[in-house]
This record gives C-alpha cells, sequence and structure tokens, in this order.
C-alpha cells in the first residue's frame, strides 16, 4: 500500500513569504506528527495530532507556525512570514493504535520522505 | 547536554566488519526506536523496542532500561548499510519522538 507522502518535496521561497506543506498519511492511521529537521542535526518535534485535533503543539517554535488536520487525515503545516531559519527538512510521519489498546499507545512511525524548504 | 546522545558520531569500517552504535538516554522512556536514513532519502524505522533484544536479518538492537543505554548492531557488513542511523525515544507517556543526532556509517568495499 501508499506510504506516507509529502507535497511539494521542494519549496524554494524568499523572506517573509507564506508557505504550505501537505502530508498525506498512511491510510487509516490516526496520529500523525511533524517534525523538522536542520542540516546535520536529527529531527525535532514540531507537533502531533490525534484525529483532527493537536494532542501537541509543544515543538511549534513560535506563532508563525501552525498546522491543522480538519477531517483527521491529511495535514497542512503553515508557516507566515518565513525567515531564513526556517529552512529545513520537514518531515511528517503516521503511526496506527495497536489492535486492543485502549489507552494512547502507539505503533512505530512511518516517516514521509520530507518537504526540503529553503528560504532565500 | 542533549536528552539522546549517540556515539560515535561518525563511523567508517570495511565491509564485513561487525557494527556497534550506542544510544544513551537520560530520560523515563516507554520506547526506543531506531532508524535509518539515506542521503537525500526518507527515515525508515529499523526497530522499536521497549525491553530485551530484537533481531531482523543482519541487525540487532538491545536496550538495557536500567542503564538507560541501546545498541544497534550490523553483522556482515556491507557498503549499502552505509546510511545515518538515528536513536530516538517516546518519553513517558508522550507519543512524540526526542531524537539524536545521529551516526553517519560509512562501510567500504
Amino acid at each position: 500500500g501508499a506510504g506516507v507522502s509529502q507535497t511539494p518535496s521542494n519549496k524554494v521561497t524568499e523572506k517573509g513569504k507564506y508557505v504550505e506543506l501537505r502530508c498525506d498519511p498512511i491510510s487509516g492511521h490516526t496520529a500523525l506528527y511533524w517534525y523538522r529537521q536542520s542540516l546535520g542535526q536529527g529531527p525535532e518535534f514540531l507537533i502531533y495530532f490525534q484525529g483532527t485535533g493537536a494532542a501537541d503543539d509543544s515543538g511549534l517554535p513560535n506563532d508563525r507556525f501552525f498546522a491543522v488536520r480538519p477531517e483527521g487525515s491529511v495535514s497542512t503545516l503553515k508557516i507566515q512570514r518565513t525567515e531564513r531559519g526556517d529552512s529545513a527538512v520537514y518531515l511528517c510521519a503516521s503511526s496506527s493504535k495497536p489492535p486492543g489498546s485502549g489507552g494512547s499507545s502507539y505503533n512505530e512511525q512511518f516517516f514521509g520522505p520530507g518537504t526540503r524548504l529553503t528560504v532565500l | 547536554k542533549n536528552e539522546v546522545e549517540q556515539s560515535p558520531q561518525n563511523l567508517t569500517a570495511q565491509e564485513g566488519e561487525f557494527i556497534t552504535i550506542n544510544c544513551s538516554y537520560s530520560v523515563g522512556i516507554s520506547a526506543l526506536h531506531w532508524l535509518q536514513q539515506h542521503p537525500g532519502g526518507g527515515i525508515v524505522s529499523l526497530f522499536m523496542l521497549s525491553s530485551g533484544k530484537k533481531k531482523h536479518g543482519r541487525l540487532i538492537a538491545t536496550i538495557n532500561i536500567q542503564e538507560k543505554h541501546s545498541s544497534l548492531h550490523i553483522t556482515a557488513s556491507h557498503p549499502r548499510d552505509s546510511a545515518v542511523y538515528i536513536c530516538a525515544v517516546r518519553v513517558g507517556g508522550a507519543q512524540k519522538l526526542v531524537f539524536g543526532q545521529g551516526t553517519r556509517l560509512t562501510i567500504n568495499p
């Protein structure tokens, strides 16, 4: 089946512009995660959705960053007034709940190929 | 100090060598992940473990919860194993992952 997909694969924009990055998770996965990876670093958590709601947005660096998942599947990460420091690879991942799990436990996360954002 | 530390940061070896990559963490976790990232490519999950040991092909992952330490081993290494290997932990009851800096592995033929 199809894995996690992200569009666009590359995005070049100018400082101050608005960008939207899209993530299509694996069908049926209720959890969706956004991470950001700067060159030579490990990924850093941004936000996590459980269904349609943001269950943890503690990683969003400031109020220029916002993410939505209105129907509980596709998610969009939105960045306003982009800055050069926003340049990074933005990764999306999704996961499912183990069968019969009643709590908040989730299976492993499946990652998309990422969107490379370059802010000039 | 990062919550997740990996060593070494870079590792170069010859084909066939036994490889060990280490991960130490300083927080209570519910699970630990080992991930593989090829240059220009996406991240692939290799293992998710919360205790003991898991094996898949030539890859073995172990975790010692008391010592807050995990290792990833590759037996009979091959040039196609060249990639960045990343350790990540799920902290407590949270779902987000906290990542190490990664270990860049190069296997020469």
